[in-house]
């Protein structure tokens, strides 16, 4: 079955440490995406890439860093310097056709205490 | 203004009725507009997309655009208890592929 996978489902840490969140994908999608969601907030985008060794920011960038070493992962790395951290954090793609249509993996919910 | 507007709710709508919901947006040269539907808890999952002026149906679900209102609409017939969720409306940022957000509206399905 074609998706997105996101690990792990549940995370807690203790602050200042850096934490790396895994977001995979095998349909084939050429653009990845990284979102921040709070409680009865939409979506913020943290990080975005269209092509491997390749990423733009978003408009939370700050305190976060991605990588894009292979077209299937993109992993995220939220770190001591983002300064609240605890949120749903959500993976995405999509293929860089007009249609733009993003496809969610079920995010990790992120706690640090 | 926000970039992408919806009503938070939460609108209660008794089962069996039609759902309306609603979105505005600014960004008059995006051309790809998104419904999401999200279970609490849960991702968001694409349940309509509309490309030009007009109406898309699929099942119960009927998306509207109106571009030169900036305008774009959901109704939900034959409203269920399922269908209770946050339904987020989404819209390409001008020719970029990346997605505007708006905050959703919650919508709960009275049996």
């Amino acid at each position: 079955d074609g998706g997105i996978t996101q690990s792990p489902k549940y995370l807690f840490r203790k602050e200042g440490q850096n934490v790396t969140l895994s977001c995979e994908q095998n349909l084939n999608h050429d653009a990845m995406y990284w979102y921040r969601q709070d409680p009865g907030q939409g979506l913020r985008l943290i990080y975005y890439s269209q092509i491997v060794n390749d990423f733009q920011k978003g408009d939370i960038a700050e305190g976060y860093s991605v990588s894009r070493e292979k077209k299937e992962s993109f992993p995220l790395t939220v770190t001591s310097a983002q300064k609240n951290p605890t949120a749903f954090y959500l993976c995405a793609s999509s293929t860089l056709t007009v249609s733009y249509e993003q496809y969610f993996g079920p995010g990790t919910r992120l706690t640090v205490t | 203004q926000k970039e992408v507007e919806q009503n938070s709710g939460p609108l209660s709508v008794p089962e069996g009725a039609i759902a309306s919901l609603n979105c505005t947006y600014s960004d008059r040269g995006s051309q790809s507009f998104f419904w999401y539907r999200q279970y609490s808890g849960k991702s968001p999952e694409l349940i309509m997309s509309i490309y030009s002026n007009g109406d898309k149906e699929d099942g119960r679900f009927t998306a509207q655009l109106n571009k030169a209102s900036q305008y774009v609409s959901l109704l939900i017939r034959d409203s269920q208890p399922s269908d209770s969720a946050t339904y987020l409306c989404a819209v390409n940022r001008g020719s970029n592929y990346q997605l505007i957000w708006g905050a959703g509206t919650k919508l709960i399905i009275k049996p």
